[in-house]
C-alpha cells in the first residue's frame, strides 16, 4: 500500500520560505507511470493546484505561484519537496502532497491523483 | 487561471439521487477528457471518485457516476447515502496554461 507523509514546519514567518517534504513508502518516485503533487487548501476554501514533478526532475507550476514555488525530487531518499518563497497569510492552509497516476501500461493517460498524504496545516504569521 | 464553476451546495434524502455540475471552457472541460471528480471529507484526504469524465476506480461504489456535454462535467451520487454527505471537486487539464484546474467545490448534504 503506497503511503504520502509530509512533514515541516507548522508555522512560518512572512516574507519567509515554507518548506515541506514529502516522503513515500510502499512505492518508488522514480516509477515512469507518476508524477507527485503539492494541492493546497486554505481555512473555508476550495482546494488549489500547486505544482508537480516527475523522477527527472521536469516540474510544472501554478500559473499563479510559478514565480515563487520550487518542487523538487530526491530519489535516493524517495521523496520529494515544495518550496514557496515570500510568503504571506494568504498562504495559510493545509497542504497535501499526491501521487499523480498519469500514465498506465496500456497506453492510456488517468490523470488523476491516487494516493495523497494526510495533509498539514502550515500557518504564516509572525 | 481561474477554477472551474461548481454550485456551492446540493442535497437529497437517501436513497435519493444527487448530481453536480462543474463547468468549464473549451481549454479545458470541452476540450479534453482529463477531468476527474474528489471527494473530500473535512480533516481526511481527498478520495478521488470518478476519472476521465466517467471511469471509476476500483473500490468506488457504482453509484458513482460522471458524464460531459460540452463545456460541462457532472457528477451523479445514486442511492444517496449518509456517508456520502461531502465536499466534492471537480478537477481538469486546462490547455490554456498546460497545467490542471480544481472546481469551486460542492458541499453535499444528505438530508
Amino acid at each position: 500500500q503506497v503511503q504520502l507523509q509530509e512533514s515541516g514546519p507548522g508555522l512560518v514567518k512572512p516574507s519567509e520560505t515554507l518548506s515541506l517534504t514529502c516522503t513515500v513508502s510502499g512505492g518508488s518516485v522514480s516509477s515512469g507511470f507518476y508524477y507527485w503533487g503539492w494541492i493546497r487548501q486554505p481555512p473555508g476554501q476550495g482546494l488549489e493546484w500547486i505544482g508537480y514533478i516527475y523522477y527527472t526532475g521536469s516540474a510544472n507550476y501554478s500559473p499563479s505561484l510559478k514565480s515563487r514555488v520550487t518542487i523538487s525530487v530526491d530519489t535516493s531518499k524517495n521523496s520529494f519537496s515544495l518550496k514557496l518563497s515570500s510568503v504571506t497569510a494568504a498562504d495559510t492552509a493545509i497542504y497535501y502532497c499526491a501521487r499523480f497516476y498519469y500514465y498506465d501500461s496500456s497506453g492510456d493517460y488517468p490523470c488523476y491523483f491516487d494516493y495523497w498524504g494526510q495533509g498539514t496545516l502550515v500557518t504564516v504569521s509572525s | 487561471q481561474s477554477a472551474l464553476t461548481q454550485p456551492p451546495s446540493a442535497s437529497g434524502s437517501p436513497g435519493q439521487s444527487v448530481t453536480i455540475s462543474c463547468t468549464g471552457s473549451s481549454s479545458d472541460i470541452g476540450g479534453y477528457n482529463y477531468v476527474s471528480w474528489y471527494q473530500h471529507h473535512p480533516g481526511k484526504a481527498p478520495r478521488v471518485m470518478i476519472y476521465e469524465v466517467s471511469k471509476r476506480p476500483s473500490g468506488v461504489p457504482d453509484r458513482f457516476s460522471g458524464s460531459k456535454s460540452g463545456n460541462t462535467a457532472s457528477l451523479t451520487v445514486s442511492g444517496l447515502q449518509a456517508e456520502d454527505e461531502a465536499d466534492y471537486y471537480c478537477s481538469s487539464y486546462t490547455a490554456s496554461n498546460n497545467f490542471y484546474v480544481f472546481g469551486t467545490g460542492t458541499k453535499v448534504t444528505v438530508l
